[in-house]
């Protein structure tokens, strides 16, 4: 079975405080994905990577940065923590091909900025 | 604009009885629709996925119908479980592999 593991799943933190919510996935999959997840707004893509030291941005990237220095890791950073970046964050990974193609969720890190 | 409305919103029912939730999507191009269920402090898991070519497509208890004319899906939970207890969220998958998600539906079942 493909993982997608997040390394919290609760984070509490302090306004202005710098972030980093991490994803690492064990299937070599291309893709990864950043999203947010807010009541009545369902999910929503913040920013995501085709590969090594690739980022694209998303629907809502302002307020966060990535990186992806490795295939497997793929890491969400939040520079100075705001009270609206509350939320529940979904880390995700997509197959092209093969067995488990299609795209795989991590657990899910619920974060609150105090 | 590509969006997806799903209703209801929220649902209770009784332990063993069947329930339909539903999806309307507008989003072009068109390649794939999918739900996921998506227990509560959990990511989403997918249940099913259906091109514009299938019609039905089951998982277990978990029946999904794809109406591509009229842009609707359902999807049809019977004799439902506590364990199904979940928030439902339909996505549809543009040609570019965009995803464009529903807000999602709150089952509830209760004993």
């Amino acid at each position: 079975d493909v993982k997608v593991t997040q390394s919290s799943r609760y984070l509490v933190k302090r306004t202005g405080e710098k972030v980093f919510l991490e994803c690492v996935q064990d299937m070599d999959h291309e893709n990864m994905f950043w999203y947010r997840q807010d009541p009545g707004l369902g999910l929503r893509l913040i920013y995501f990577s085709y590969d090594v030291k690739m980022k694209e941005k998303g629907d809502i990237p302002e307020g966060y940065s990535v990186s992806r220095e490795k295939k497997e890791r793929f890491s969400l950073i939040l520079e100075s923590a705001s009270t609206n970046q509350t939320s529940m964050y979904l880390c995700a990974s997509r197959a092209l091909r093969g067995p488990s193609y299609g795209y795989t969720f991590g657990s899910g890190t619920r974060l609150t900025v105090v | 604009k590509n969006q997806v409305e799903q209703s209801p919103q929220s649902l209770i029912i009784l332990e063993g009885k069947n329930c339909t939730l539903q999806c309307n999507y507008t989003v072009s191009p068109f390649s794939n629709l999918r739900w996921y269920k998506q227990d509560t402090g959990r990511g989403p898991v997918s249940l099913t996925i259906m091109t514009f070519s299938e019609n039905t497509k089951s998982n277990g208890r978990y029946t999904a119908t794809l109406d591509a004319d009229t842009k609707q899906s359902s999807l049809h939970i019977t004799a439902s479980q506590l364990s199904d207890s979940a928030s439902y969220i339909c996505v549809a998958f543009t040609g570019f592999q965009k995803l464009v998600f529903g807000t999602g539906t709150r089952l509830l079942v209760s004993p």
